[in-house]
């Protein structure tokens, strides 16, 4: 168990719907970071957030958009969703600038 | 962004024999990680490393952080079933974003 919990665990949707997946960090760490993981893909940065404030934006799409609160949870939101947003969603953590990322079980997206 | 290069794409090998794979970069990096990735799980972090030169161990598994800090290599000895997975190199700038490589799939022939 790395610590990083991620929910809903499945999320199935239709084209042009918004959602919300939500990741709760370990405890203590301050940065969490969302990937995008698409079939037989590797993992694709999205963005960073440190301590409630964006650090770094990889690849997110405009119709994407997240959020680190006050708890340090964060939320990874996707709207007018495309049958090509289907993916798994990561979310990982870490305690500061030299710690390793610890990824959550991800939430598996899939827009119908 | 940044390109890792990570090689083999795939492995097929018998249960017993010792694996290599490796990772490479045309950028430096500080800090070089090893993940293993099951189905529809999250990668599980295998070994850390913070220096050039290093090598680290973790049970079967022993990684080097590459002298010229470009690449980093993951050694499995005496392979078991449930080394099958995805593994991947991920290499980072002090305080800034990982990059991942593209993946090894190890299969494990009992």
């Amino acid at each position: 168990d790395s610590g990083v919990t991620q929910t809903p665990k499945h999320l199935i949707t239709a084209t042009g719907q918004r959602v919300t997946l939500r990741c709760s960090p370990r405890s203590g760490d301050l940065s969490v970071y969302w990937y995008q993981q698409s079939l037989d893909q590797g993992l694709q940065f999205l963005i960073q957030y440190y301590n409630g404030e964006e650090r770094a934006k990889g690849n997110i799409l405009e119709r994407f958009s997240a959020q680190q609160f006050p708890d340090l949870h964060s939320e990874l939101n996707l709207s007018s969703l495309e049958l090509g947003d289907s993916a798994l969603y990561f979310c990982a953590s870490s305690a500061g600038q030299v710690s390793p990322l610890h990824f959550g079980n991800g939430t598996r997206l899939t827009v119908t | 962004g940044q390109q890792l290069n990570q090689s083999p794409q795939s492995m097929f090998i018998q249960e017993g024999e010792d694996v290599s794979m490796n990772c490479t970069s045309s950028s430096i990096f500080n800090t070089w990680l090893w993940y293993k990735q099951d189905p529809g799980e999250g990668p599980v972090l295998l070994i850390a490393l913070y220096k050039a030169g290093e090598l680290t161990s973790n049970g079967r598994l022993t990684a080097q952080f590459g002298i010229t800090r470009k690449d980093s290599f993951l050694n499995i000895s005496a392979s078991i079933p449930s080394d099958v997975g995805i593994y991947f190199c991920a290499g980072q700038l002090t305080g800034n974003q990982f990059y991942f490589g593209t993946g090894t799939s190890l299969t494990v022939i009992p």
